[in-house]
C-alpha cells in the first residue's frame, strides 16, 4: 500500500518568510495529492491539492507542487501569517485505492511574530 | 445541512469498560473513515468503508469494530477499552471530486480518555 512520509515535523518561520513541507510517496500510482491543516484544537480541513497531470497548483499564498520522477510533493506558503500556524498534513492516492486516504504524520507550523 | 456530526464530544471510560462512538452524516456521501489521533500526533485511519455494508480495516483497527447498516451511519466500537486507546477520534466523509480523488470532510472530533 501507499506509504506517505513527511518533513519536517516541526517548522518555525518568521512571520512574513515562506514556509516549505516536504511529502514523498512509494506508489507509482499515486494521482491525487491533498493537503490539510488542522488548528489547535480543530478538525483538519482540506486547502490544496494537486492532480498527477498538474506540475503547480496556487491558491493566493499557498501553492503546491509535485515531481512524479522522485515522487514527492512540497505545501508552500509564502508571506506567512500568524493565522497559518496549524498542524499541516499531506497525502497521497491511487485511483486503484482511492477510498483508502492515509496521512503523512504531520508538520506543526510555526509562526514566530 | 450539518456535515458529520459525532457523539459523544468527550467521554471517560475505565479499563475494560466498552462504547460506541457515533457518527452520521447527511451529504449522502458515500465514504466514511474513522481516524484517531494520539496527542502531538498525526492521524491514523482505523476502518474505513466505501458504502453501506461494505467496510475494511486501516493503519491501526486492532481494539476496534465498525459496523455501516445505512449511507449516513458509521457508528465505531472499542471493546475492552485500554489506556492506549486514550486519544481524539476524528470521523469522516468524503465525496469524489473526479478521477478517484476523494475530498474529507471531518467531524468536530470526540475526546475520549481510558483510565
Amino acid at each position: 500500500g501507499e506509504n506517505v512520509e513527511q518533513h519536517p515535523s516541526t517548522l518555525s518561520v518568521q512571520e512574513g518568510d515562506s514556509a516549505v513541507i516536504k511529502c514523498t510517496y512509494s506508489d507509482s500510482a499515486s494521482n491525487y495529492f491533498p493537503w490539510y491543516k488542522q488548528e489547535l484544537g480543530k478538525r483538519p480541513q482540506l486547502i490544496i491539492d494537486i492532480r498527477s497531470n498538474v506540475g503547480e497548483k496556487k491558491d493566493q499564498r499557498i501553492a503546491v507542487t509535485l515531481n512524479k520522477t522522485a515522487k514527492h510533493f512540497s505545501l508552500h506558503i509564502t508571506e506567512t501569517q500568524p493565522e497559518d500556524s496549524a498542524v499541516y498534513f499531506c497525502a497521497a492516492t491511487a485511483y486503484s485505492s482511492a477510498s483508502k486516504i492515509i496521512f503523512g504524520s504531520g508538520t506543526r507550523l510555526s509562526i514566530r511574530p | 445541512n450539518a456535515g458529520v456530526t459525532q457523539t459523544p464530544k468527550f467521554r471517560i471510560l475505565k479499563i475494560g469498560q466498552s462504547m460506541t462512538l457515533q457518527c452520521t452524516q447527511d451529504m449522502n456521501h458515500n465514504y466514511m473513515y474513522w481516524y484517531r489521533q494520539d496527542p502531538g500526533m498525526g492521524l491514523k485511519l482505523i476502518y474505513y468503508s466505501v458504502g453501506a455494508g461494505i467496510t475494511d480495516k486501516g493503519e491501526v483497527p486492532n481494539g476496534y469494530n465498525v459496523s455501516r447498516s445505512t449511507t449516513e451511519d458509521f457508528p465505531l466500537r472499542l471493546e475492552l477499552a485500554a489506556p492506549s486507546q486514550t486519544s481524539v477520534y476524528f470521523c469522516a466523509s468524503s465525496y469524489s471530486v473526479g478521477a478517484g480523488a476523494n475530498v474529507l470532510t471531518f467531524g468536530a472530533g470526540s475526546r475520549l480518555t481510558v483510565l
